[in-house]
């Protein structure tokens, strides 16, 4: 079946530094790809979307894109803040969504 | 903005007891799923609903769990004897539309309600 797998973390970065978090996933089909982000006491957000091959989403200084070849979706960020701090899940979905464990993102000042 | 809401935030409930978690989907929406989040683990889906019942449904939504639309407004997931290992944090989503197999419309999720079973 689908599933998604994302660097576990917990990744802790200084701001202004370079952000990758790894996400490949396994699907025979063509599924959309998300980011979703959790602040702390928050639920999900959408944070960026990529809906064929090739395509890029982006949101917030964040983005990703959409490799078949690879079947990855990795997120970067050239520039963190502390702001970011949250937990990053990758998700798949056609009708209903499949996530990764999530990666916890921790950025000090 | 509009955004799903869920009550509780958080529930505490002994083992064996029936507990009610309930959502507002965003208003014209369509589609609603229930999620949850084992500690340490995946976020899993278990149901989805839409026309007044279930679309699918996944292996871990048994029998103990029902769902409900009980007005236009609610959406509501129902353990009716709770186990240990229901404990989790459960997130309701809703979309306007399901575009089908190779598509989604942007699942909202509601902020979650953290169930512990004693």
């Amino acid at each position: 079946g689908d599933s998604v797998t994302q660097m576990e973390g917990p990744v802790t970065l200084s701001e202004e530094a370079f952000l990758t978090i790894n996400c490949t996933y396994t699907d025979t089909g063509y599924p959309s790809l998300f980011w979703y982000v959790q602040y702390p006491g928050e639920g999900l957000q959408l944070l960026l979307k990529a809906t064929k091959a090739d395509d890029k989403g982006s949101n917030k200084g964040f983005e990703a894109t959409y490799r078949k070849e690879t079947t990855s979706f990795h997120l970067e960020k050239g520039s963190v803040q502390v702001s970011d701090s949250a937990v990053y899940f990758c998700a798949l979905g056609g009708y209903k969504l499949t996530f990764g464990k999530g990666t916890l993102l921790t950025v000090n000042p | 903005e509009p955004e799903v809401t869920q009550t509780p935030s958080h529930q505490v409930t002994q083992m064996g007891q029936e507990v009610i978690l309930r959502c507002v989907p965003i208003s014209n929406h369509l589609y609603f799923y229930w999620y949850r989040q084992i500690l340490g683990q995946k976020v899993e889906f278990l149901v989805s609903f839409y026309n007044n019942e279930i679309s699918e449904k996944s292996e871990i939504f048994d029998d103990q769990f029902s769902v409900e639309r009980p007005d236009g407004s609610n959406f509501t997931l129902k353990i009716r004897s709770t186990k240990l290992e229901d404990s989790a944090m459960y997130f309701c989503a809703s979309n306007r539309l399901s575009g089908g197999s190779n598509t989604q419309e942007t699942q909202y999720f509601g902020p979650g309600t953290r169930l512990l079973v004693l």
